[in-house]
């Protein structure tokens, strides 16, 4: 299985900083044929479910702020936000779906300074 | 609108079965492949089932191979997760998620969720 590592378990960023959230993989989630990155971030709020933020470890989905950026290749990914808005209070996921079993990073979990 | 609604969840003994369902609306159900998600309170996610949208091809994590079983009724527009010997450890809140049909999400990854079922395991 794949391990997802990220980091750090929680921080706190005051309101209009730029943040970053790191995913490490215990092995490449980069497809050669395509060369594309099989790495997701999710963004979850208390009590709701998990929302999808970025695919393609860069591509950012449909109505989502475009302060929110993923970079990273292979093994190590970023999750960017560049600046932090009172609403982007979550816990944050990275998850790989190079191979099953699918597996998500034990989540990062951002508050307000 | 698109919808996921999980129910069939509850309270149940060490050693106990339940099984979940996962109503589908505003989407062609037979033509997505679907996941149960699960979270245990205050923990991170962890993907334990996929089933094709035929129903003939699923996976399982390990945590649950041989204990749970997913099948559909597309029929019926609806996901189900049979759990068999429960413990302590699949006490969760279990999400069904899949991904828009036109081809612009990747496969694994997951933008539909429901809203989840807890399912609590206890003597």
């Amino acid at each position: 299985d794949i391990v997802m590592t990220q980091s750090p378990d929680s921080l706190a960023v005051s309101l209009g900083e730029r943040t970053t959230i790191n995913c490490k993989s215990s092995q490449s989630v980069l497809y050669s044929s395509n060369n594309k990155n099989y790495l997701a971030w999710y963004q979850q709020k208390p009590g709701q479910p998990p929302k999808l933020l970025i695919y393609w470890s860069s591509t950012r989905e449909s109505g989502v702020p475009d302060r929110f950026s993923g970079s990273g290749s292979g093994t190590d990914f970023t999750l960017t936000i560049s600046s932090l808005q009172a609403e982007d209070v979550a816990v944050y996921y990275c998850q790989q779906y190079y191979s099953t079993p699918y597996t998500f990073g034990q989540g990062t979990k951002l508050e307000i300074k | 609108q698109v919808q996921l609604v999980e129910s069939g969840g509850g309270s149940v003994k060490p050693g106990g079965s339940l099984r979940l369902s996962c109503a589908a609306s505003g989407i062609t159900f037979r033509d997505y492949y679907m996941n149960w998600i699960r979270q245990a309170p205050g923990k991170g996610l962890e993907w334990i089932s996929y089933l094709s949208s035929g129903g003939t091809t699923f996976f399982y994590a390990d945590s649950v191979k041989g204990r749970f079983t997913v099948s559909r009724d597309n029929a019926k527009n609806s996901l189900y997760l049979q759990m068999n010997s429960l413990t302590a450890e699949d006490t969760a809140v279990y999400y069904c998620a899949t991904k828009e049909a036109s081809g612009r999400i990747p496969m694994g990854a997951f933008d539909i969720w429901g809203q989840g079922t807890m399912v609590t395991v206890s003597s």
